[in-house]
């Protein structure tokens, strides 16, 4: 079984800040990992993804993650961010053998002027 | 443009109806996955398919069924809707269910009287 955490349900920040939106997991088996952006009435896109190797990973959006094994996190972050990344970010972690993911509940970002 | 595509978008049942969802992908994908996304939770995924002729039941299957006749479509059916089924249900594809993401629909947000 596998589980994810979002630890932030609401993140409010300023135009041109920097903002982490942090994730942890759990998992009995190997997993990828994955981040998702919902912009409102709209399904998820893809933000980035960690399969292996590096554990930092770039993605669309100047957004990026790391990868930390033993504290089983896999936390967002943007250095700047625009009124446009307001929207609804999932953390997910898909089971290598299952091809099954298990999403967590969501942070919404709010970008404000 | 090739995609994941939903039907209906919104829908309103009364208590005990039935009706079909609809999802029809163009891209080959063997993985088809029907998700519904509470307010303020996040995706819970219902039932998925490995491909044609193979469903399994995910983690809130009760109150649902489906079918997997083709490579390109996976309907959701819904019998006797119960309030409790008010919600926004994502149809979702993927390659083989693997490293390969999941390519999301639009989304059908069903609600029910």
């Amino acid at each position: 079984a596998q589980s994810v955490t979002q630890l932030d349900s609401q993140v409010p920040v300023f135009e041109e800040a920097p903002v982490e939106l942090r994730c942890n997991y759990s998992s009995s088996v190997s997993v990828y990992l994955f981040w998702y952006v919902q912009y409102p009435n709209q399904g998820l896109q893809l933000l980035l993804k960690y399969l292996s190797g590096s554990t930092l990973v770039k993605g669309i959006n100047g957004f990026e993650a790391e990868f930390n094994k033993s504290q089983t996190s896999f936390h967002l972050r943007k250095p700047s961010v625009h009124i446009s990344d307001t929207a609804e970010y999932f953390c997910a972690v898909m089971d290598t053998n299952a091809g099954k993911s298990t999403f967590g509940d969501g942070t919404t970002l709010t970008v404000k002027p | 443009n090739a995609g994941v595509t939903q039907t209906p978008k919104f829908r309103i049942l009364k208590i005990g109806q039935s009706m079909t969802l609809q999802c029809t992908q163009d891209m080959n994908h063997n993985y088809m996955y029907w998700y519904r996304q509470d307010p303020g939770m996040g995706l819970k995924l219902i039932y998925y398919s490995v491909g044609a002729g193979i469903t399994d039941k995910g983690e809130v299957p009760n109150g649902y069924n489906v079918s997997r006749s083709t490579t390109e479509d996976f309907p959701l059916r819904l019998e006797l809707a119960a309030p409790s089924q008010t919600s926004v249900y994502f149809c979702a594809s993927s390659w083989d269910g693997g490293a390969n993401v999941l390519t999301f629909g639009a989304g059908s947000r069903l609600t029910v009287l």
